[in-house]
């Protein structure tokens, strides 16, 4: 059974920074893009950024391009995004989804509460 | 880039059908998209790719009652013999260069 578990969503500060994690398991994780998209509250889903099987190519949205980063530990089967220079617009709830050719599976997410 | 069209809102009988609309901006009619689904509460989850053709591959187990069409840069949604579990949130997303795009999402009650 395909899983995906985020965590370390929490509230932060605004201009501070959050690191969030995604457990795979069920699947051969290396053989797959993965990808984080949120949700705000009251608002609809925003992709955020995705990642290629071995890491070499990343993508991200406009709306966090140069703030936020992708990455993955294929050895560890996870997926990280670190986040930096946070907002009060980036408050939202955070999803890991595999990619086979479309989002075929996503976490519970996890949420992340930028206010001071 | 390709903008997604969806009606923000939408309602139907438990028991009755529904159709769900996306619509895909001028120059991009022939793109492929997907359907997903959120619950409240709960994680989204991918329901079916649709063609601009009317084909469709639906996730895994996802009931019979879901099914996708197309007309032209319009891009549907049916759920028959609607349940109360199907009021949820529904999204239309598609991808171009490197971007992934969401329409706005339709929320469906079941009354």
């Amino acid at each position: 059974e395909v899983q995906l578990v985020e965590s370390g969503g929490g509230l932060v500060q605004p201009g501070g920074s959050l690191r969030l994690s995604c457990a795979a398991s069920g699947f051969t994780f290396s053989g797959y893009w993965m990808s984080w998209v949120r949700r705000a509250p009251g608002k609809g889903l925003e992709w955020v950024a995705n990642i290629k099987q071995d890491g070499s190519e990343k993508y991200y949205g406009e709306s966090v391009k140069g703030r936020f980063t992708i990455s993955r530990d294929n050895a560890k089967n996870s997926l990280y995004l670190q986040m930096n220079s946070l907002s009060a617009e980036d408050t939202a709830v955070y999803y890991c989804a595999r990619e086979n050719e479309w989002r075929d599976y996503w976490g519970q997410g996890t949420l992340v509460t930028v206010s001071s | 880039q390709p903008v997604l069209t969806q009606s923000s809102s939408a309602s139907a009988s438990l028991g009755s059908s529904v159709k769900l609309t996306c619509t895909l901006s001028s120059g991009h009619s022939n793109y492929i998209i997907a359907w997903h689904q959120q619950q409240p509460g709960k994680a989204p989850r991918y329901l079916m790719k649709l063609e601009g053709s009317g084909s469709y591959n639906k996730g895994s187990g996802v009931p019979d009652r879901f099914s996708g069409s197309s007309s032209g840069a319009d891009r549907y949604l049916t759920i028959s013999n609607l349940q109360f579990e199907d009021e949820a949130d529904y999204y239309c997303e598609t991808w171009d260069s490197n971007s992934w795009f969401f329409g706005g999402g339709t929320k469906l009650t079941v009354l």
